[in-house]
């Protein structure tokens, strides 16, 4: 039971290239979140799935798209990164409609030059 | 004003001793509470969930208080390994489902 696992774990990319980065989750949840975290704040929700075949816009969507490839899998694409896109990027599950905990992956610390 | 407030600290606690700090929250609907913690460049993970009467988990004690919508968490002789980012943590729910927001955390450093 490995949890929520990302890749990459590090990622330098420059100004205006593109990547995906990857999720997956084998606890059976429903819903699963991507934050990005930078220094001094706290996370900040970019894109979340409350159930398969669904996304909605978080707190700081732009620059950012989402994809629920199914009910592990949620993966979260730059189009063209740009140097404000440098963060660690979190991704999270936890069972939809509860009060239950939400389990995080070890992030992605991305930097963009 | 942010939906989530910490103070960022840090809270620089000798060994031993107890430590409390509080958390604010705006949205009077937010209906459920946690704790997190944090160590330098890994994920968050659950401390503890805070309900209405206040709860206890060993050395840790959360207590909820909707009138002044805040919530605390208080450390009791903290060790050398408490020392992390608590992240506080309010679920309302929206249409879509459960919206978790974030503090912006509290940086606790525990010396010997």
């Amino acid at each position: 039971n490995a949890g929520v696992t990302q890749t990459p774990k590090f990622q330098v990319l420059k100004t205006g290239q593109s990547m995906t980065l990857q999720c997956a989750q084998d606890m059976n949840h429903n819903s699963m979140y991507w934050y990005r975290q930078d220094p001094g704040m706290g996370l900040r929700l970019i894109y979340y799935s409350a159930s398969e075949g669904t996304t909605d816009k978080g707190e700081v969507p732009n620059g950012y798209n989402v994809s629920r490839l199914n009910k592990r899998e949620f993966s979260l694409r730059l189009e063209s990164a740009a140097p404000s896109q440098t963060s660690v990027y979190f991704c999270a599950s936890r069972e939809r409609y509860s009060y239950n905990e939400q389990f995080f992956g070890p992030g992605t610390r991305l930097t963009v030059l | 004003r942010k939906e989530v407030e910490q103070d960022p600290g840090p809270f620089n606690v000798p060994e031993g001793a107890t430590v409390a700090f509080n958390c604010t929250y705006s949205n009077s609907a937010s209906q459920s509470f946690f704790w997190y913690r944090q160590d330098c460049r890994k994920e968050p993970k659950l401390l503890m969930s805070v309900y209405s009467s206040g709860n206890e988990d060993g050395r840790f004690t959360a207590q909820l208080n909707r009138a002044s919508q805040y919530i605390s968490l208080l450390i009791r002789d903290s060790k050398l390994s408490d020392s992390a980012t608590y992240l506080c943590v309010v679920n309302t729910a929206v249409a879509a489902g459960n919206k978790l927001t974030f503090g912006g955390g509290t940086r606790v450093l525990v010396k010997p």
